[in-house]
Order: C-alpha cells, then structure tokens, then sequence
C-alpha cells in the first residue's frame, strides 16, 4: 500500500538552530499536507502544497514541495521554543484518503 | 473558528466490552473521518464517510468497527468488542472537500484493561 516516510523520527535542536523535517511517497500525490501536534494536542493543519515544485513560507516556516510530487520538507528557521511539537505531513491521493507520515518530533531547549 | 467536538475526552473500559466514540464534524462539511494515534506514534487513517456511507476503509477497520451518522449532526465511531490493543487516542475530523485541509477533534483517549 501506499507509504508515506518522514525522517528524522526526533530531533533536538538548540533555540536558534534551524530544523528540517523531509516526507517521502512511494507513489505520486495529487497535493500534501503538513499538520503540526503540540504534546497532549490534536493535529493542526499547518499548509497545504499542490503544485510540484512548490514552495511555500509562513513566516519562519518553509514549505517545499518536490518536482516529482514524492517527497516535501518542512525548513523551520532559527528556531523558538514554542515550535515545540510534532511536524506530520500528509499525502494526498486521487481516492481522497490522507496518509499520514509518522512525524518528527521536534525539542528546542531554550 | 469553529471546531469538531467528540465526547468524551476519556474512555476506561474492559476488553471485551463495547464503546461508541462520539463527535460532531463541522456543520458544513461533508466529509468524515476518524483516524486513531497510539500513544508516540503516527496518525493512523481507519475511516472515511461521505454521502452517509463509507467512501475507504484502512486494513485496521475491520468487523469490530462500524461508524454511523444517524441524525445528522452526530458521527459516531462503535467498536463492538475492545481489544488491549485499541487503546489509543481517536481523532475524529472533517472537511468540507477533497482538497481542503482536515480540522481535527480534540480526541477522545480509549484505555482498554
């Protein structure tokens, strides 16, 4: 079945370091998500990518999404702590149905 | 903004027992899910449901599982005999179209013992 990869699981970063979560499909998507969980939260959406080679920013946020629509990353820079949390993405089929990756889980310590 | 509630927040229950997992979508969307999370895990698809039937199912949603939308408003999620391994966090969401972002619940934490 469809698979969507996020890598690292975790990261550790120290406040004002930069953070870079990467997503990868085995098959094409027709857009992706990002969605981010603070600890003990629900999954918040975040941004969402439909052209390739998109690219997207909010703020500190950087959102790209690749040429071939298989794989997006998320660039966070100089971090805060209040990025604190998990980054998912979330890969969008023609059916519809969100796969989600299995996030990275971000610690800043002040 | 509005939001997608699901009650209750808590669910203790034996194995082998039955729970219903309710939430309230969004009142103009009109596609649900629920998804569950174990606990430092990924967010796992189970269901979706649009025009008052199941559009996709994951390999998890199985006999155990069914979900209803009975009045309108309320989508429920019933799992007819709990197993340990149930337990998780279940999230229910909502939006109003294929292509739009997914506004999620707060959750409702299922412990099985």
């Amino acid at each position: 079945g469809q698979q969507v990869m996020q890598i690292p699981q975790y990261q550790h970063v120290q406040e004002g370091e930069d953070f870079t979560t990467y997503c990868n499909s085995s098959t094409t998507l027709s857009n992706i998500q990002w969605y981010k969980q603070r600890p003990g939260g629900h999954p918040v959406f975040l941004i969402q990518l439909v052209k390739s080679g998109e690219v997207k920013k909010q703020k500190r946020l950087t959102f790209q999404f690749g040429e071939a629509k298989k794989n997006s990353s998320l660039h966070i820079t100089a971090t805060q702590t209040t990025d604190v949390g998990t980054y998912f993405c979330a890969g969008r089929r023609n059916t519809g149905k969100l796969i989600f990756g299995q996030g990275t889980t971000l610690q800043v310590k002040p | 903004e509005p939001e997608v509630t699901q009650t209750p927040s808590h669910q203790v229950t034996q194995m082998g027992q039955e729970v219903i997992l309710r939430c309230v979508p969004i009142s103009n969307h009109l596609y649900f899910y629920w998804y569950r999370q174990i606990l430092g895990q990924k967010v796992e698809f189970l269901v979706s449901f649009y025009n008052n039937e199941i559009s996709e199912k994951s390999e998890i949603f199985d006999d155990q599982f069914s979900v209803e939308r009975p009045d309108g408003s309320n989508f429920t999620l019933k799992i007819r005999s709990t197993k340990l391994e149930d337990s998780a966090m279940y999230f229910c969401a909502s939006r109003t179209g294929l292509r739009e972002k997914l506004f999620f619940g707060s959750g409702t934490q299922l412990s099985v013992l």
